[in-house]
């Protein structure tokens, strides 16, 4: 399977616990964006990342989230301390590059008990 | 700043009727549009962007859309509906010069009536 991996598919925390979501981009692509999805709503822009670097984190939450992608291995979501609140789809998406097509995983479905 | 506003979260439509799912943008530059359909449990898959050439885009499974700069829409269409269609359809805005981020509309869930 040559698209976007997430893992895990299904995620569920206690309150407070914390969750780490991965993505692991197409091949050859460079640039990682993330979203998240509220049940009947679209998806909201996360933050835009670049092997190593953060490029646009204007929708990350001011706590508690944190977004990596290194230069090896998986771009990785993190959220400490999870609420209720933070329940969703997580998806993650890459492209070649700038204004290029992003491509789509099939998202991580966080759930707080 | 951008957005998108996508008219009726739910459409319904019988099969092998024509299919319209309503996309208007506000973007303060010429703005990338997209297309974008989810089917159950899954990520979003492209249908078609908008990039500035040709005002009529045509996308994958025969569907396409017109960007009209008059009336700031962007329209999703396709001649004849069929069942493997239903899905929910999120239009997404991009504004030029680097800035990735895809905004996206509140989606359109399409049901194809037998």
């Amino acid at each position: 399977n040559a698209g976007v991996m997430q893992n895990p598919r299904h995620l569920v925390r206690r309150r407070g616990q914390e969750a780490r979501l991965r993505c692991s981009p197409m091949k050859g692509h460079s640039h990682v964006y993330w979203y998240r999805q509220l049940p009947e709503e679209g998806l909201k822009f996360m933050v835009y990342l670049q092997k190593e670097n953060i490029i646009d984190e204007s929708g990350m939450p001011k706590e508690r989230f944190s977004a990596e992608f290194p230069k090896e291995g998986p771009s990785i979501l993190r959220i400490q301390q999870v609420v209720r609140g933070d329940s969703a789809a997580y998806f993650c998406a890459s492209s070649l590059g700038r204004n290029q097509p992003q491509h789509f995983g099939d998202g991580t479905r966080l759930s707080i008990l | 700043a951008q957005s998108v506003t996508q008219l009726g979260s739910h459409v319904s439509v019988s099969e092998g009727a024509l299919v319209l799912l309503r996309c208007n943008y506000s973007s303060s530059v010429p703005p990338y549009l997209f297309w974008y359909v989810q089917y159950p449990n899954q990520g979003l898959q492209l249908l078609l962007k908008y990039t500035s050439a040709a005002t009529l885009v045509k996308g994958i499974n025969g569907f396409e859309a017109e960007f009209k700069k008059s009336e700031t829409s962007f329209h999703l269409t396709k001649p004849s509906a069929h069942m493997s269609d239903a899905a929910e359809y999120f239009c997404a805005v991009s504004e030029n010069f680097g800035n990735e981020k895809l905004t996206f509309g509140t989606g359109t869930r399409l049901t194809i009536i037998p």
